[in-house]
């Protein structure tokens, strides 16, 4: 079946630093992929996405390009805050489009 | 416009008793699903809604688990004689049919304490 493997973590940075969370899918075909992010004590949401192969999707700042050749969906961000502080799931779409999930990544940024 | 919606929040039960979670989809969203983040498992997918079709029940764990969705909108997820390795966070989530990707909308979750 379909499955997503992510980086588990945790990821400590410091402020201004790097991020990449690898992310890596196995389903046929060209599912939708997606990064969810949770922040502490709030729900699941939407950060990203992208629906076809070399896609980039973007927002705050954070970028994942859709490479088929790899079958990868990583996560960057050139500059985290201390507001990035969170849990990042990778998914993707399967049949009846549910989202099978990565185990989630918990990033901890430090000021 | 109002997000996904579920109640109760939190709830703790004895283990062996029946529970009911709700959920409240986004107006004029069709599809609906359920899915479970525990800490062993992460986030799995339980059950999904669309519209009048049969619903697609392939992530259920056991047969003490049902969902109904109702009128097309408002969904329940029983679980009967509870279990302990049933507690986690009960997650509802809806999306519209139109669009290339069925991005789905998160409730804020329904937290599951079996004792």
């Amino acid at each position: 079946g379909d499955s997503v493997t992510q980086m588990e973590g945790p990821v400590t940075l410091s402020e201004e630093a790097f991020l990449t969370i690898n992310c890596t899918y196995t389903a046929t075909g060209y599912p939708s992929l997606f990064w969810y992010v949770q922040y502490p004590g709030e729900g699941l949401q939407l950060l990203l996405k992208a629906t076809k192969a070399d896609d980039k999707g973007s927002n705050k700042g954070f970028e994942a390009t859709y490479r088929k050749e790899t079958t990868s969906f990583h996560l960057e961000k050139g500059s985290v805050q201390v507001s990035d502080s969170a849990v990042y799931f990778c998914a993707q779409g399967g049949s009846n489009y549910k989202l099978t999930f990565g185990k989630g990544t918990l990033l901890t940024v430090n000021p | 416009g109002a997000g996904v919606s579920q109640s109760p929040s939190n709830k703790v039960t004895e283990k062996g008793k029946d529970v009911e979670l709700r959920c409240d989809p986004i107006s004029g969203h069709t599809a609906l699903y359920w899915y479970r983040q525990s800490l062993g498992q992460g986030l799995e997918f339980l059950i999904y809604f669309q519209g009048n079709s049969a619903p697609d029940k392939s992530g259920l764990p056991s047969d003490r688990f049902s969902a109904e969705r109702t009128g097309g909108s408002v969904s329940t997820l029983t679980i009967q004689r509870t279990q302990q390795e049933d507690s986690a966070v009960y997650l509802c989530a809806s999306s519209s049919t139109s669009g290339v990707s069925y991005e789905q909308y998160f409730g804020p979750g329904t937290r599951l304490t079996v004792t």
